[in-house]
């Protein structure tokens, strides 16, 4: 079965740059797609397709995927950007697959 | 606006049934790829099942064969039938909103219903 892995955490200071990895066997052949969730709320859709911003996801959200990483990049990370971090792909033998999630912490 | 609002969940014992239910306004359940993520307590995101909207199911290996994904196109509205269920299964369940393609993300989410298997 298709796996993508993500570190646990990430420490940032507020202003600046985060970026949270989401490896997976040739998942630069597949879409990413990353998912923000903040303690008892339902995940939210902050990239698609790589690096495809959905409507109301701040400019300071970017995506990249190739090879067997994709990334996610918070530039001039803000306190409310503190939250866990799901990527996720589409595989014919998973189908919907997530990663485990990485915890991102503003301090 | 599209949403999404699960119900159904609660308490059950082991071995017990529940069905919940995902009624979805804005959007047409039928032509959408529907599925349903759980998130045990202090745990991931993990993908339980999809259906497509050509009417085939997926499951993941941790619930084939005790749980049923279905719709009802006259009520737009996603069900999950879970039977047999174990203490494992012990998560907020979300109904999400895959759009018309594999590669779609899930781009609406529901608010979540807790279901507990305990005795």
């Amino acid at each position: 079965s298709y796996e993508l892995t993500q570190p646990p955490s990430v420490s940032v200071s507020p202003g600046q740059t985060a970026s949270i990895t989401c490896s997976g066997d040739k998942l630069g052949d597949k879409y990413a797609s990353w998912y923000k969730q903040k303690p008892g709320q339902s995940p939210v859709l902050v990239m698609y397709q790589d690096n495809k911003r959905p409507s109301g996801i701040p400019e300071r959200f970017s995506g990249s995927n190739s090879e067997n990483t994709a990334t996610l990049t918070i530039s001039g990370t803000q306190a409310m950007d503190e939250a866990d971090y799901y990527c996720q792909a589409w595989d014919i033998s998973t189908h919907v697959v997530f990663g485990g999630g990485t915890k991102l912490t503003v301090l | 606006e599209v949403q999404l609002v699960e119900s159904g969940g609660g308490l059950i014992q082991p071995g017990g049934s529940l069905r919940l239910s995902c009624a979805a306004s804005g959007f047409t359940v039928s032509t959408n790829y529907m599925t349903w993520v759980r998130q045990a307590p202090g745990k991931g995101l993990e993908w339980v099942s999809v259906i497509y909207s050509d009417d085939s199911t997926y499951y993941a290996d941790s619930v084939k064969g005790r749980f049923t994904i279905s719709r009802d196109n006259s009520k737009n509205t996603l069900y999950l039938q879970m039977n047999s269920l174990r203490a494992e299964d012990t998560a907020v369940y979300y109904c999400a909103r895959q759009g018309a393609g594999t590669v779609a993300p899930l781009d609406s989410w529901g608010q979540g219903t807790l279901v507990t298997v305990s005795s």
